[in-house]
């Protein structure tokens, strides 16, 4: 099985601050890496699909980037609606996806 | 609009049994791969399994192999997982995805979910 993990497992920010999310694969993906955003009590939202490609809807201010092995989300500009938990995916080994762990993203 | 809504969660006691359904719409139900995926209370999220849409072949993770019966109805647009030999550790909210392609990707879209609680 791929194992993914991500860091920081939760971080502090402001509104306004970039805010960078590394994802890592325990072996090579090529770019089948997903991104999800999740609210408490909600599913969680597609953001990024294939690394880098943004979801139908999702404001710019959220890129990722990377292939291989390692991977990062970036939210350029945070907003209030951006405090969330997020998860990035493998679809490499489709359909037996792997999830990370998730990243708590809070107010400082 | 794609629309994935669960149903049949509830209490049910270790051992038992349950059919959770996940009807669908908005899309070409019967061409694409569907999955469900659960999240224990607190906890992050973990694929439980696959079914695709062309031949129906399934694809269980190692934790519910055995136990867990994927299944779909393309006349209803409906999938289904009957859940047998329910352990605690299956406590959790039970979510149907749809892959964004008919035969590969990620998920991109979601259904609510629906609770399933195991416990005496």
């Amino acid at each position: 099985d791929i194992q993914m993990t991500q860091s920081p497992s939760s971080l502090s920010a402001s509104v306004g601050d970039r805010v960078t999310i590394t994802c890592r694969a325990s072996q090579g993906i090529s770019n089948y890496l997903a991104w999800f955003q999740q609210k408490p009590g909600k599913a969680p939202k597609s953001l990024i699909y294939a690394a880098s490609s943004l979801q139908s809807g999702v404001p710019s201010k959220f890129s990722g980037s990377g292939s291989g092995t390692d991977f990062t989300l970036t939210i350029s500009s945070l907003q209030p609606e951006d405090f969330a938990t997020y998860y990035c995916q493998q679809y490499y080994k489709y359909p037996r996806v792997t999830f990370g762990p998730g990243t708590k993203v809070d107010v400082k | 609009e794609v629309q994935l809504v669960e149903s049949g969660g509830g209490l049910i006691q270790p051992g038992g049994s349950l059919r959770l359904s996940c009807a669908a719409s908005g899309f070409t139900f019967s061409s694409y791969t569907m999955s469900w995926v659960r999240q224990a209370p607190g906890k992050g999220l973990e694929w439980v399994s696959a079914i695709s849409g062309s031949d129906s072949t399934t694809y269980y993770a190692d934790s519910v192999k055995g136990r867990f019966t994927i299944s779909r109805d393309n006349s209803k647009n409906t999938l289904y997982l009957q859940m047998d030999s329910l352990r605690a550790e299956d406590t959790a909210l039970y979510y149907c995805a749809k892959y964004r392609w008919t035969s590969a990707g990620e998920f991109d879209y979601w259904g609510q979910g629906t609770l399933v609680t195991v416990s005496s």
